[in-house]
């Protein structure tokens, strides 16, 4: 079964700063990578998606993909405290014709 | 635009008692849809998925089902729940295209006493 990790956190940062949410895949055909952005008690909502190595930029986030590495991370930039979430990172099983996610990574933002 | 809905937003059910949890999805036909649930403090387990009317694909062996009458709506029942049975029930589809990206819907809160 194809596996996507994420360290679970909490990673806390200060207001202002830079949070880099980071995600390894172990399904080397996986093509396509997306994040999802999950409050306390309420459905995942996509932030982004990735399907070419290197960074794609969208407002205050970057999703960076390294098909080598097998390895996908989000930064965040200007970190608010309505960035305070769960962030999952997920990657199509092509074989079930759904995405795998990971566990979540909780970010805390200090004000 | 397309849109997807689930009820009941919220459900509390006596340990054995049936269930039935519906979502339905507008504005897209021939949708590829899922159910998933999530365990407190946990990550999305995959329940279900189909990819068109009548075509159920089961990934966890359990006392729950699913079926899709209809091909916007998609339906997870269960004849007597468990305790374990606890948890936010999501339903997704699959917009097609190169990145097939999902979408949630709103979500079922469901509390087996």
């Amino acid at each position: 079964q194809k596996e996507v990790e994420q360290n679970s956190g909490p990673l806390s940062v200060p207001e202002g700063a830079i949070a880099s949410l980071n995600c390894t895949y172990s399904d080397r055909g996986s093509q396509s990578f997306f994040w999802y952005r999950q409050y306390s008690g309420k459905s995942p909502e996509l932030i982004m998606f990735i399907y070419s190595n290197g960074d794609k930029e969208d407002g205050r986030f970057t999703a960076q993909l390294n098909k080598a590495s097998q390895y996908v991370s989000l930064l965040i930039r200007d970190s608010q405290p309505s960035d305070s979430a769960t962030y999952l990172c997920a990657a199509p099983d092509t074989g079930r014709r759904a995405l795998t996610f990971g566990s979540g990574t909780r970010l805390q933002v200090q004000p | 635009s397309q849109t997807i809905h689930q009820w009941p937003a919220t459900l509390v059910q006596p340990v054995g008692s049936p269930l039935s949890l519906e979502c339905t999805v507008e504005g897209t036909s021939n949708p590829n849809l899922y159910w998933y649930r999530q365990a407190a403090g946990r990550g999305l387990q995959l329940l279900f998925y189909s990819v068109g009317i009548g075509q159920i694909s089961s990934e966890v062996p359990q006392n729950l089902s699913a079926s899709r009458p209809q091909d916007r709506q998609f339906i997870l029942s269960s004849k007597k729940l468990l305790l374990s049975d606890s948890g936010f029930y999501l339903c997704a589809w699959i917009a097609g295209g190169i990145t097939d990206t999902q979408y949630f819907g709103p979500g079922t809160r469901l509390t087996v006493l």
